[in-house]
C-alpha cells in the first residue's frame, strides 16, 4: 500500500535555527515527489517538485532533496514568516494522477 | 503561475439545505480536477478526481449521490455536498493540475462549510 510519513509531527525553533523535515514515503513506481506550504484557512501552496533520487531543488531559505526512500526540506536560518505546516505529497505509478498525502509537520518559528 | 481560483471561500448553511462550490483554472486547461477535504490539524484527504466530460471517480468511503461532482468545461469543476448535515462541515480544497508541469498540482484557496 501506497504511504506517506512526515515527522516531526510539530517542530518549535528560535529564528535563525536550522533544520529538517522529514517525508519517508513507500510507493509503487514513484511518479514524483511535491512539497507544499499550507497556512491556517488557506489552500496548499506549491513549493517544489521531485523526480528523481539525487535530486535538489532551492526556494530562498529552502531546499528539498530526494532519495529512493524518503525526501528532506531543509530550512536554513528560517524567519517567522516561515511559520507553517509543511506537506508532503508523493504521485505514484500506475494511471492515476491523484497525490497522497502525509499528515504535514508544523513548524513554528519565534523571533 | 498557475493560479485556481475557488468560490465561495466561505459558506454556512442550514442542515437539510445543498451547497455548491466552485473550482475555476484561470490561465490554464485542466483536464483534471480533484476535490479533497481537510479537517481541523489533519492533513488532505482526497474524496473524488474530476474528470472532464466523464464521470467522477470517487475515493472508497465517498458517497456519489452526497457530493455530486461536475467538470463541464477544460477550467471549471463544482462540488456540490447535498442534504448537508453538521457532520459535513469541514474544509473543502480543489486543486488541477497544469500541464505544463511547471507547478505541480495547484491548489484553490479552500471553502470553509460549516453546517447548522
Amino acid at each position: 500500500e501506497d504511504q506517506v510519513t512526515q515527522s516531526p509531527e510539530a517542530l518549535r525553533l528560535q529564528e535563525g535555527e536550522s533544520s529538517s523535515l522529514n517525508c519517508s514515503y513507500t510507493v509503487s513506481g514513484l511518479r514524483g515527489l511535491f512539497w507544499y506550504r499550507q497556512d491556517p484557512g488557506k489552500g496548499p501552496e506549491f513549493l517544489f517538485t521531485l523526480y528523481s533520487a539525487g535530486e535538489e531543488k532551492e526556494k530562498e531559505r529552502l531546499k528539498a532533496t530526494l532519495t529512493k526512500k524518503e525526501s528532506f526540506l531543509h530550512i536554513t536560518a528560517p524567519k517567522p514568516e516561515d511559520s507553517a505546516t509543511y506537506l508532503c505529497a508523493v504521485q505514484a505509478g500506475g494511471a492515476t494522477n491523484k497525490l497522497i498525502f502525509g499528515t504535514g509537520t508544523l513548524l513554528a518559528v519565534q523571533p | 503561475g498557475a493560479v485556481v481560483s475557488q468560490h465561495p471561500s466561505r459558506v454556512i448553511c442550514k442542515s437539510g439545505t445543498s451547497v455548491k462550490i466552485e473550482c475555476r483554472s484561470l490561465d490554464f486547461q485542466a483536464t483534471t480536477m480533484f476535490w479533497y477535504r481537510q479537517f481541523p490539524k489533519q492533513s488532505l484527504m482526497l474524496m473524488a478526481t474530476s474528470n472532464e466530460g466523464s464521470k467522477a471517480t470517487y475515493e472508497q468511503g465517498v458517497e456519489k449521490d452526497k457530493f455530486l461532482i461536475n467538470h463541464a468545461s477544460l477550467t471549471l469543476s463544482t462540488l456540490t455536498v447535498t442534504s448537508a448535515h453538521p457532520e459535513d462541515s469541514s474544509f473543502y480544497i480543489c486543486s488541477a493540475r497544469d500541464v505544463r508541469d511547471a507547478y505541480g498540482y495547484t491548489f484553490g484557496s479552500g471553502t470553509r462549510l460549516t453546517v447548522v
